[in-house]
């Protein structure tokens, strides 16, 4: 079955590390997606790709990178200028043709939950 | 600026009652409008989306909603619930240009008693 695989489910960082957050999709998406999301406060956008080898910055960038060099594959790296990395992480991918990104919604994955101890 | 309301944090039903929940969004054109559910530690699942035609719209798992373009909202409705339907549920609204930005409601987690 096609679908968004997100691995680990849990991560735990310690101060100053940085992490990387897998997500690899099966569905041949072109654009995928990456969202963090804290109790009380939706999904808030932290990058996106529409194709491979390229992405833009979504609304709280700082603090992460991302990379596209496949198109089946979007990791995230929290590095430690995130000061609060502490969180929900889920990734998303879609459709690709302006219309379809939306005709279709976005499929996601499980998510990551990470935690700084 | 586009932004998407849900007015109710939570909301708690009776198993078998009727259920609606609010969703009102600011959007200069005609929105492209999603309701998606989370069911605790999992990721989102599309439930239903809008961008035209007939603004009552059939979902996944008995839910419906109506878009009112004179209210700005998009509410989501269920004629008798089932306690599986306990879960956060998320309206968001497809904006910007290129098609890929969409903005994402607070939320409002349901409960269902017995």
């Amino acid at each position: 079955d096609g679908g968004i695989t997100q691995s680990p489910k849990y991560l735990f960082r310690k101060e100053g590390q940085n992490v990387t957050l897998s997500c690899e999709q099966n569905l041949n998406h072109d654009a995928m997606y990456w969202y963090r999301q804290d109790p009380g406060q939706g999904l808030r956008l932290i990058y996106y790709s529409q194709i491979v080898n390229d992405f833009q910055k979504g609304d709280i960038a700082e603090g992460y990178s991302v990379s596209r060099e496949k198109k089946e594959s979007f990791p995230l790296t929290v590095t430690s200028a995130q000061k609060n990395p502490t969180a929900f992480y889920l990734c998303a991918s879609s459709i690709a043709a302006r219309q379809g990104a939306f005709s279709y919604g976005y499929t996601f994955g499980s998510g990551t939950r990470l935690t700084v101890v | 600026a586009q932004s998407v309301t849900q007015p109710d944090i939570h909301i708690t039903v009776s198993e078998g009652a009727s259920l609606e929940l609010r969703c009102n969004y600011s959007y200069g054109a005609t929105p492209y409008l999603f309701w998606y559910v989370q069911s605790p530690g999992q990721g989102l699942q599309l439930l239903l989306k809008y961008f035209s035609g007939d603004t009552l719209v059939q979902g996944i798992k008995g839910f419906e909603a109506e878009f009112k373009r004179s209210q700005s909202s998009f509410n989501l409705r269920k004629p008798s619930v089932h306690w599986s339907d306990a879960a956060e549920y998320f309206c968001a609204v497809g904006a910007g240009t290129g098609g890929f930005k969409t903005i994402f409601g607070a939320g409002t987690r349901l409960f269902v008693k017995a």
